[in-house]
């Protein structure tokens, strides 16, 4: 079936300017994370949903990071007024997860590229 | 909060070599334990977790990883690496109990020299 898909692949923007990036989990999976991966490093845990609702946004280094997730499917992850410190690939991964104490495994998207110049 | 160190940023072997790979945590209580592997090109990937019982985990494509708490590590090895096990591997660890946080490790770039 297919996997975690996320689009663009590939953004470059202005700083200043605002993004969205979207993902798209794989169908039935009830938990939705967002990662941020900067170079040289592993991948920081932004925010967690569980369908719809945002349990989970500690990771979110600033309130220009805002992501939603409304019928609980596809999710957008926006930043605004971006800056150059935003530059990283941006992961997210699903999983079946259904109650906060059990655990699936989380498969992971392709990640989108950004770019902030 | 916990945290996860792998100590290897870069490592070069030739075919056939023998890899450990380091990967230490810090928390106090329970935790879930995986490693991670990125080929080139491709998506994050599952190699091997950690959730309780035998502390010597086998994963895919001949990997083992062995869990001792009382060193709170948890290495990555393998016997004999192939040129195809070309790729970064990531450590990463959850609280046992909470919810699905994985935190994750700086990762090490494995370079193996056919």
């Amino acid at each position: 079936g297919a996997g975690v898909s996320q689009s663009p692949r590939y953004k470059v923007a202005k700083r200043g300017q605002d993004v969205a990036l979207r993902c798209d989990p794989i169908s039935g999976h009830v938990s939705l994370f967002w990662y941020q991966q900067a170079l040289g490093q592993g991948p920081e845990f932004l925010t967690y949903f569980q369908n719809e609702a945002q349990l989970d946004k500690s990771g979110l280094p600033s309130d220009r990071f805002f992501a939603e997730r409304p019928e609980g499917s596809v999710s957008t992850l926006k930043i605004q007024r971006t800056q150059q410190e935003d530059s990283a690939v941006y992961l997210c991964a699903s999983s079946l997860a259904l109650a906060s104490l059990s655990y699936n495994e989380q498969f992971f998207g392709p990640g989108t590229r950004l770019t902030v110049l | 909060a916990q945290s996860v160190s792998q100590h290897n940023h870069h490592v070069i072997l030739s075919e056939a070599a023998s890899l450990e790979l380091g990967c230490n945590y810090s928390y106090g209580g329970t935790v879930n334990l995986f490693w991670y592997v990125q080929y080139p090109g491709q998506h994050l990937q599952l190699l091997l977790k950690y959730f309780s019982g035998d502390p010597l985990v086998k994963g895919i494509k001949g990997f083992e990883a062995e869990f001792i708490k009382s060193k709170f590590s948890f290495n990555l090895r393998k016997p004999s690496v192939q040129w195809s096990d070309t790729a970064e591997y990531f450590c990463a660890v959850r609280v046992s109990g909470g919810y699905q946080k994985v935190t994750f490790g700086t990762g090490t770039k494995l370079q193996v020299i056919p």
